[in-house]
């Protein structure tokens, strides 16, 4: 079967740096999606990684290794704004997008 | 960005009742669009993949009577919830493909805002 996986929930301080996570097994590999949720509304694209590597944009960068089926996303000086959901989700051979549950990050002052 | 909206952001209704929900990409032409619903704090469930001119295409375990998708245009697709009950109460979104503005041919999906749904 497929499967996402990535922690529940995590909480980081301001001005800190966190990383989130996610593993995947999936029936093939189209790229890896980085996506933030805000409570109440609907997800917003942050990154995409189809290659090995590091994206880095901005405070945010997304890391991918396709031969482990493992992806980070790395948020650096963290704000309060950051507080939300991360979902990780990975297209797979047909092109459709199979999503992890998210990972809640909440920020401390 | 490619931009999608979605109409209504809210709605309470009747059990029994049918719903209509409308997405619409606004400047882009989306020849695929997805319905997903999102219970509280669970990840999204995609429920069907909805392509211009065609029947859409319902994942395993969701009802295609009962949830009716229409994509008449390349810019508009609804989903009626049709005799809604209590626990088809969820938020609903849609997003779309645009793969013209898709950088480095990798395709994002670009979200609605979302409709939250109550039947009471």
């Amino acid at each position: 079967g497929q499967n996402i996986d990535q922690p529940t929930e995590m909480t980081a301080t301001e001005g800190a740096i966190v990383q989130i996570n996610c593993t995947y097994q999936t029936s093939g590999f189209n790229g890896l999606f980085w996506y933030q949720q805000h409570a109440g509304e609907a997800p917003t694209f942050l990154s995409y990684n189809v290659l090995d590597g590091l994206e880095e944009k901005g405070r945010f960068s997304s890391f991918l290794s396709r031969s482990k089926g493992y992806s980070y996303l790395l948020l650096k000086e963290l704000q309060m704004k950051d507080s939300a959901s991360y979902l990780c989700a990975v297209q797979d051979s047909n092109y459709q997008l199979i999503w992890g549950a998210g990972t809640k990050l909440i920020i401390k002052p | 960005g490619a931009v999608v909206s979605q109409h209504p952001s809210r709605v309470i209704c009747k059990s029994g009742t049918s719903v209509k929900i409308e997405c619409r990409s606004l400047d882009f032409q989306a020849t695929t669009m997805f319905w997903y619903r999102q219970f509280p704090k669970k990840s999204l469930m995609l429920m069907a993949t909805s392509n211009e001119g065609s029947k859409a295409t319902y994942e395993q375990g969701v009802e295609k009577d009962k949830f009716l998708i229409n994509h008449a245009s390349l810019t508009l697709s609804t989903l009626t919830v049709t005799s809604a009950h209590p626990e088809d109460s969820s938020f609903y979104i849609c997003s779309a493909r645009d793969y013209g503005h898709s950088a480095g041919g990798y395709n994002e999906q670009f979200f609605g805002p979302g409709t939250r749904l109550t039947v009471l």
